[in-house]
């Protein structure tokens, strides 16, 4: 079974604090991606990577920046967190090669900036 | 670019009754489609995918969904609601040139009265 896992289910942080969510994948998979899921408006990816050190900006990167260091690896950072960053984050990482391969989620971090 | 609507943000059935999800994208091109679900307090897990073979597919759960070109649709169905099947129901598309990125729908929020 893939297992996405992230660092945190639940967050909360003032505004202005440096967040980081943190995002491991234990099936070797080449892509991985970050989005954003608030209510009526589904999901919004921010970054993805397909590769080592590589990213491109989704929709909505406004904000954030991704580090990924190792493959398994890919972090979310919000560099000076604000209100409207209070949301969900989901993670998910999927093959490279073939367009149809499924995209697997980790459970979320549901973060709240006061 | 590509969109995809979701008739409806809830839907609500009786246990037993027939379920059906709309799904409607935008592109004349035939794309490769997904049903995700989300249950609570969990991330996204794939349903079923549509990638150009029959298009009639089978998924998990007793859900299915048929692929029509003409149209642009991909609706999912469950001949018979359960309780577990409450949870909110992603469709999604992506094509061949999209970089491995998925267009979401906004959800659709499915509700199994007793």
């Amino acid at each position: 079974d893939v297992k996405v896992t992230q660092s945190s289910r639940y967050l909360v942080k003032r505004t202005g604090e440096k967040v980081f969510l943190e995002c491991v994948q234990d099936m070797d998979h080449e892509n991985m991606f970050w989005y954003r899921q608030d209510p009526g408006l589904g999901l919004r990816l921010i970054y993805f990577s397909y590769d080592v050190k590589m990213k491109e900006k989704g929709d909505i990167p406004e904000g954030y920046s991704v580090s990924r260091e190792k493959k398994e690896r890919f972090s979310l950072i919000l560099e000076s967190a604000s209100t409207n960053q209070t949301s969900m984050y989901l993670c998910a990482s999927s093959r490279m090669g073939w367009v149809s391969y499924e995209q697997y989620f980790g459970p979320g971090t549901r973060l709240t900036v006061t | 670019a590509q969109s995809v609507t979701q008739l409806g943000s809830h839907v609500s059935v009786s246990e037993g009754a027939l379920v059906l999800l709309r799904c409607n994208y935008s592109s004349s091109v035939p794309p490769y489609l997904f049903w995700y679900v989300q249950y609570p307090n969990q991330g996204l897990q794939l349903l079923l995918k549509y990638t150009s073979a029959a298009t009639l597919v089978k998924g998990i759960n007793g859900f299915e969904a048929e692929f029509k070109k003409s149209e642009t649709s991909f609706h999912l169905t469950n001949p018979s609601a359960h309780m577990s099947d409450a949870a909110e129901y992603f469709c999604a598309v992506t094509e061949a040139d999209s970089n491995y990125q998925l267009i979401w729908g906004a959800g659709t929020k499915l509700i199994i009265k007793p």
